[in-house]
């Protein structure tokens, strides 16, 4: 099915661990993008990607990596997991210079214990 | 600091009223201002935008004005639908900005029947 897919919905790990959230689009969108909601912050874009191996920083990058060897696949790995990294992650992707199609995908809910 | 601002985090609407939400903006770069809505456990989807050549955008019952000398925008919704419960997020780009949006805190309307 054509879209973009978040893996997993929810997620609980403990505080130290590695864990990756995954995100697949079936556009060929060039654009992708990560971002955090957390309550009182709205959405605060942690890394984006302009295209395959090409990443940059966002907002709220500390803590977390990203990579994109595939145009359709945007991984972000929290390297050692943090009680404050406990947030609804969603990822995002649109074609060059269409903001108005961004197009998010369901969240992935994390919970760091 | 917040590029994007949305004050009064909730608002509470009779059924058949107009709800009004508003945004504010501080980077004179932003030329470009979309608002997106959210459901809880989706992913916010693109409602409106509007560009920074007009001073209105009218879709059905939903309207974005923009007022660039006050580097303002609202939405109004008329009439509101118990289905416009949502939390709605106000969002800017700038030209050659990447693709990147810079996203309001949001805001949560209810509608009540």
């Amino acid at each position: 099915d054509a879209g973009i897919t978040q893996s997993p919905r929810y997620k609980i790990t403990e505080t130290g661990r590695q864990v990756t959230l995954m995100c697949h689009q079936t556009w060929s969108h060039s654009y992708m993008f990560w971002y955090r909601q957390d309550l009182g912050h709205g959405l605060r874009l942690i890394y984006y990607s302009a295209a395959a191996d090409i990443t940059d920083k966002g907002e709220v990058p500390d803590g977390y990596v990203v990579s994109r060897s595939k145009t359709e696949n945007f991984p972000l790995t929290l390297e050692s997991a943090t009680r404050s990294q406990t947030s609804v992650y969603f990822c995002a992707s649109s074609d060059i210079d269409r903001v108005d199609g961004y197009t998010f995908g369901s969240g992935t809910r994390l919970t760091v214990v | 600091d917040q590029q994007v601002k949305q004050n009064s985090p909730s608002l509470s609407v009779q059924e058949g009223r107009i709800s009004i939400l508003n945004c504010d903006y501080t980077n004179s770069m932003f030329d470009y201002f979309l608002w997106y809505k959210k459901y809880p456990a989706e992913g916010p989807t693109f409602l409106i935008s509007i560009s920074s050549i007009k001073d209105k955008n009218e879709d059905g019952r939903f309207t974005v004005f923009l007022n660039k000398s006050a580097k303002h925008l609202s939405l109004h919704i008329v009439p509101s639908q118990p289905g416009d419960s949502a939390v709605y997020f106000c969002a800017a780009s700038a030209s050659r900005g990447n693709n990147r949006l810079a996203f309001g805190k949001g805001n949560q309307v209810v509608v009540i029947p």
